[in-house]
């Protein structure tokens, strides 16, 4: 049973560009979690989506990011224009339920040049 | 809103015991966790505790809670430098669906 997989690991765009970060849950696992991890800062919080539906976005910047979890496919975080405080890592966590803990995968760490 | 503090290092010799403290502030915390962070890592669970238990123990870990102080601490037992990672703590409330409020974390450094 394969664990959360995100993809790709490292992710270089310029100023202005869009980013794609993909993450596919734990197989079973219908709740997919998305935080973002500032230079030595601990996660925070972005969106927490079931699939096709957005449940809670409460720490989502209000311009140029959006996530999507459809029916089909891996859970997507967009970010539209990219500037360089965007730089982070960003984890994807996965869960069956919200009763559960989460299972969290490695991580795309963004670099805006 | 919820706050989440922790320490942000610690240093212990290889053999020694390793205590890592966190505090919280949101009273209707339902669970609380700790993770582990290797360098370029996601994160690892370690362990969690109900609110409503004061102790938990898993082979060199043990959790304490003290609810009334909104105090949590690990300790790990024996430890080893294959334990050098950054620790984070994280709580669950009531009110906040499954979403997790994270501490800043603590590194942890075991020198031989």
């Amino acid at each position: 049973n394969a664990g959360v997989m995100q993809n790709p690991r490292h992710l270089v765009r310029r100023r202005g560009q869009e980013a794609r970060l993909r993450c596919s849950p734990m197989k079973g696992h219908s709740h997919v979690y998305w935080y973002r991890q500032l230079p030595e800062e601990g996660l925070k919080f972005m969106v927490y989506l079931q699939k096709e539906n957005i449940i809670d976005e409460s720490g989502m910047p209000k311009e140029r990011f959006s996530a999507e979890f459809p029916k089909e496919g891996p859970s997507i975080l967009r970010i539209q224009q990219v500037v360089r405080g965007d730089s982070a890592a960003y984890f994807c966590a996965s869960s069956p339920n919200t009763d559960d803990g989460y299972t969290f995968g490695s991580g795309t760490r963004l670099t805006v040049v | 809103g919820e706050d989440v503090e922790q320490s942000l290092f610690l240093s212990v010799r290889e053999g020694d015991s390793s205590v890592i403290n966190c505090t919280y502030t949101d009273s209707s915390s339902t669970y609380l966790y700790w993770y582990k962070q290797e360098p370029g890592a996601g994160l690892q669970l370690l362990t969690y505790i109900f609110s409503n238990m004061d102790m938990k123990q898993d082979q060199r870990l043990t959790v304490l809670l003290n609810k009334k102080d909104k105090h949590l601490s690990l300790r790990i037992a024996d430890t080893q430098t294959g334990d050098s990672a950054i620790y984070f703590c994280a709580e669950k409330n009531t009110g906040g669906g499954n979403k997790l409020t994270f501490g800043t974390g603590t590194q942890l450094k075991v020198e031989l």
